[in-house]
């Protein structure tokens, strides 16, 4: 596997159920991220990470919980959702230089997530 | 907070026209302006990028324009193609900060 993957490519879950998100990245970057895509707000950043130290909570709520063990995975834990949940989740990665992103974003193929 | 405004949402055109997309931002310190397209079904991917110490940049049939002082920045395609039928979202990076914003996308149709 190459670039940015993401698995599941599906999810569909109950609002009492607890599922992960998974993203990993094979180009070497430091830097990597979670989006959330849907009609309403179509590129929303949810969390940032660089040196696996989160540096970005854009005022997510707490039934979204990040982690990130080292600079290549990333996952998105989920607990409770809510059917305005329901999205295409987004991880991206970049190579950062002193924390700050001016080199592209390379994108993971998306989770679409539906929260019945 | 920051916010990116971006017009217009939809865009049709026949193909060989040319298309401008345009983005306004607010905060006065960003100083990167990416552009990603988006096809049907795909992941965004960078097109262009420009930064603030440049006025304008181009690769061939795209090019991309900063004006700092009216803190907009507008996308071109000349001849478009079919094949650039696709959701083009302009992003600005928060001053000092690893985030980007982005606009709401234009959706681009072009016909043949």
């Amino acid at each position: 596997e190459t670039g940015v993957t993401q698995t599941p490519r599906h999810l569909v879950m109950g609002m009492t159920n607890k599922k992960s998100l998974k993203c990993e990245q094979h180009l070497g970057h430091n830097a990597m991220y979670w989006y959330k895509q849907s009609a309403k707000k179509p590129l929303e950043l949810m969390f940032v990470y660089n040196f696996k130290e989160q540096t970005e909570n854009n005022s997510v709520p707490s039934r979204f919980s990040p982690e990130c063990p080292n600079s290549s995975h990333l996952f998105l834990h989920l607990h409770t959702l809510q059917p305005e949940d329901s999205a295409l989740y987004l991880c991206a990665s970049s190579q950062d230089f002193e924390r700050v992103s001016y080199n592209e974003q390379f994108f993971g193929p998306g989770t679409r997530l539906t929260v019945l | 907070g920051e916010n990116v405004e971006q017009h217009p949402s939809t865009l049709s055109v026949q193909e060989g026209d040319s298309a401008v997309i345009k983005c306004t931002y607010s905060d006065s310190a960003s100083n990167y302006f990416p552009w990603y397209k988006q096809e049907l079904g795909k992941r965004p991917q960078l097109i262009i990028d420009i930064r603030s110490n440049v006025g304008e940049k181009k690769d061939q049939r795209i090019a991309v324009t900063l004006n700092k002082t009216a803190k907009h920045f507008s996308l071109h395609i000349t001849e478009t193609q079919p094949e650039d039928s696709a959701v083009y979202f302009c992003a600005d990076l928060q001053g000092g900060y690893n985030k980007l914003i982005f606009g709401a996308g234009t959706r681009l149709a072009v016909h043949p």
